[in-house]
This record gives C-alpha cells, structure tokens and sequence, in this order.
C-alpha cells in the first residue's frame, strides 16, 4: 500500500535558520503530493502541493519539489521565523485501491518545528 | 468564502455511548473526506463520502459509520465508544484530486 516517511523529530532551528524536512513516499498509482501545517489546537492548513513530476509547489516562503526519480517531496524555507513553530505534515493522494474514483490521503506521522528567536 | 465547519468542537462521552459528529464542506465541495488524529497512530483515513455515497472505508470497524446528505453535508457516528476513540477527528472537503483538501478546525472527543 501507499506509504509517506518523514523525518519526525522535533527540529529546533534559530529564527532565520534554513529549514529542510526530508519526505519520501511509496505509491502504487501516480499520487498528488502535499504539505500541511498545524499549529496547536487546530485543524490542517494546505501549505503547499505538487500533482506531477518536476511540479515546484511554493507558499508563504516554503518550497518542495515533487522527485518521482527519488520518491522525494522535500519541504524547504531559506529563513524560518517564529511563527512557522508548526507540526508539518507531509502526505500524498492516490486512487483508492477501491477504485470507484476515490481518493484519500496518507500521511507522514509529521514534524514538529520549533523556531527560537 | 466559508472553510469547512465542524461541530461540536468538544466532546466528553463515557464508554458505551454513542457520538455523532457533524462537517459541514465548502460550497461546492461534493467529497468530504474523514479522518481521526492520534498521538499514537498518527492520521489515519475513516472513510469518503461523494454523492451521498460512501465510495471509500479505512480499515476501522464496523462502530464507525457516516453519511452525507444531498447538500453534502456529512456526519459520522461512533457507536458503544471505547476509551480509544478518544482523538480529534477531521473533516475534509474537496472540488478534486489535484486542488488539495481544505480541513475544518476538527472534534476533540474524549471517552472517559
């Protein structure tokens, strides 16, 4: 079955620092892939998504570009900032092995960012 | 434009209840899409309404159920609650594959 492996940590970087989380998937159709963000006490936000090989998707400073080469979505920000202290989650869309055109999303079990300033 | 709204957002059950949870999806949006939320288990997928037809069930067991409704409204109902059930439970909706999915703010519901 479909699969996301993220780095879990928790990642503690100084504002300012440059950010990577490593994301790679295993999927047995051609899946869509995403970034959310939660922050405490909420739901998921859609940070950024990619649908086909070589897409670059990029929001409020975050990039990551879909590598079906290496299975890879890593998410990336050149200058993190105190409020993206988050919990990232990684996570890919594929058609249902039920078929009857559903999609659903599999996730990673997420990273949690803190940004001390 | 409206997100996706989930109601309650708190819920305090004992065990043996039942809950029903309720997700209202953006207009327009005819996929809604479960999910529950644990620290142990991570984010996992509970089933996918469109059309007022269920078109895909994770691997929970039968105590879950839902339906959506021709407005697209949907619900999810947990029968004779166990203790772990307690989680946040998410709601999902989307206009397709490739635009993403738009997540209401979630139920927190705690089985004592």
């Amino acid at each position: 079955g479909d699969s996301v492996t993220q780095m879990e940590g928790p990642v503690t970087l100084s504002e300012e620092a440059f950010l990577t989380i490593n994301c790679t998937y295993t999927a047995t159709g051609y899946p869509s892939l995403f970034w959310y963000v939660q922050y405490p006490g909420e739901g998921l936000q859609l940070l950024l998504k990619a649908t086909k090989a070589d897409d670059k998707g990029s929001n409020k400073g975050f990039e990551a570009t879909y590598r079906k080469e290496t299975t890879s979505f890593h998410l990336e920000k050149g200058s993190v900032q105190v409020s993206d202290s988050a919990v990232y989650f990684c996570a890919l869309s594929d058609l249902a092995v039920s078929g009857a055109g559903s999609y659903q999303l599999t996730f990673g079990k997420g990273t949690k960012l803190s940004v001390i300033p | 434009k409206a997100g996706v709204t989930q109601t309650p957002r708190y819920l305090i059950k004992t065990r043996g209840q039942q809950v029903t949870l309720s997700c209202s999806p953006i207009s327009g949006h005819r996929s809604v899409s479960w999910y529950q939320q644990t620290p142990g288990q991570g984010l996992q997928f509970l089933f996918e309404y469109f059309s007022e037809t269920q078109r895909n069930k994770g691997n929970f067991p039968g105590r879950f159920s839902g339906r959506q409704f021709s407005n697209s409204r949907s619900e999810m109902n947990v029968s004779t609650l166990e203790l772990g059930d307690s989680a946040l439970y998410l709601c999902a909706s989307t206009q397709g594959q490739g635009y993403g999915y738009t997540f209401g703010s979630g139920t927190r519901l705690t089985v004592v």
